[in-house]
């Protein structure tokens, strides 16, 4: 498709799950961003991958969120033993590797319950 | 770091009446402004940008304005249609490049209802 793709879309989890939430940004896009957002709040940044290279994780919460970007293009964001305060959208986005523009396009999001 | 604060949180207009939300930022390194517009279930989606090069930019409808010495940027919509009814996030980051990643840095939002 043209845009950010994300999946799932939903996932209920249990406390102590590991979860897996992948993101396949538009194509060509080197930056790669991935948020959460609690509800009602605005977007908060989590991590920055510019093609396979994490570049910034200074937004991951715990050393229980880790994700990777091994070719370059999809995306995984990997939370260990959940929590239910990791109950969030988890937001990915991408944009072009450009010095001229920094048009960022996200996906609809992976809505993720902890129960 | 840099921290966006955004007004009001809610804002109920007439269709056909004006809309203006306003932000503040706190690092004078920042120096691209984009606003999205978050429907329910949806991902943001960006409606209008602005540089700090630039004081306005207008969109049919909707136009953002810029001042870069009171580190506040605004986001108007004229002619308000119940569709345009949402959350609005204004945003900065610095642009890409020289070591910045680009990311941004999200107000609060503003959840705005337009009634019919």
């Amino acid at each position: 498709g043209a845009g950010v793709s994300q999946s799932p879309r939903y996932k209920v989890a249990k406390r102590g799950q590991d979860v897996a939430l992948r993101c396949d940004p538009i194509s060509g896009h080197v930056s790669l961003f991935w948020y959460q957002q609690a509800l009602g709040q605005g977007p908060e940044f989590l991590t920055y991958f510019q093609n396979e290279a994490q570049l910034d994780k200074s937004g991951l919460p715990s050393d229980r969120f880790f994700a990777e970007r091994p070719e370059g293009s999809v995306s995984t964001l990997k939370i260990q033993r959940t929590q239910q305060e990791d109950s969030a959208v988890y937001l990915c986005a991408s944009s072009l590797y450009t010095s001229s523009g920094n048009t960022i396009y996200f996906g609809e999001g992976s809505w993720l319950t902890v129960v | 770091g840099e921290n966006v604060e955004q007004h009001p949180s809610t804002l109920s207009v007439q269709e056909g009446d004006s809309a203006v939300i306003k932000c503040t930022y706190s690092d004078s390194a920042s120096n691209y402004f984009p606003w999205y517009k978050q429907e329910l279930g949806k991902g943001p989606q960006l409606i209008i940008d602005i540089r700090s090069n630039v004081g306005e930019k207008k969109d049919q409808r909707i136009a953002v304005t810029l001042n870069k010495t009171a580190k506040h940027f605004s986001l108007h919509i004229t002619e308000t249609q119940p569709e345009d009814s949402a959350v609005y996030f204004c945003a900065a980051s610095i642009l890409w490049g020289s070591g910045n990643t680009g990311k941004l840095i999200f107000g609060q939002g503003t959840t705005l209802q337009v009634k019919p």
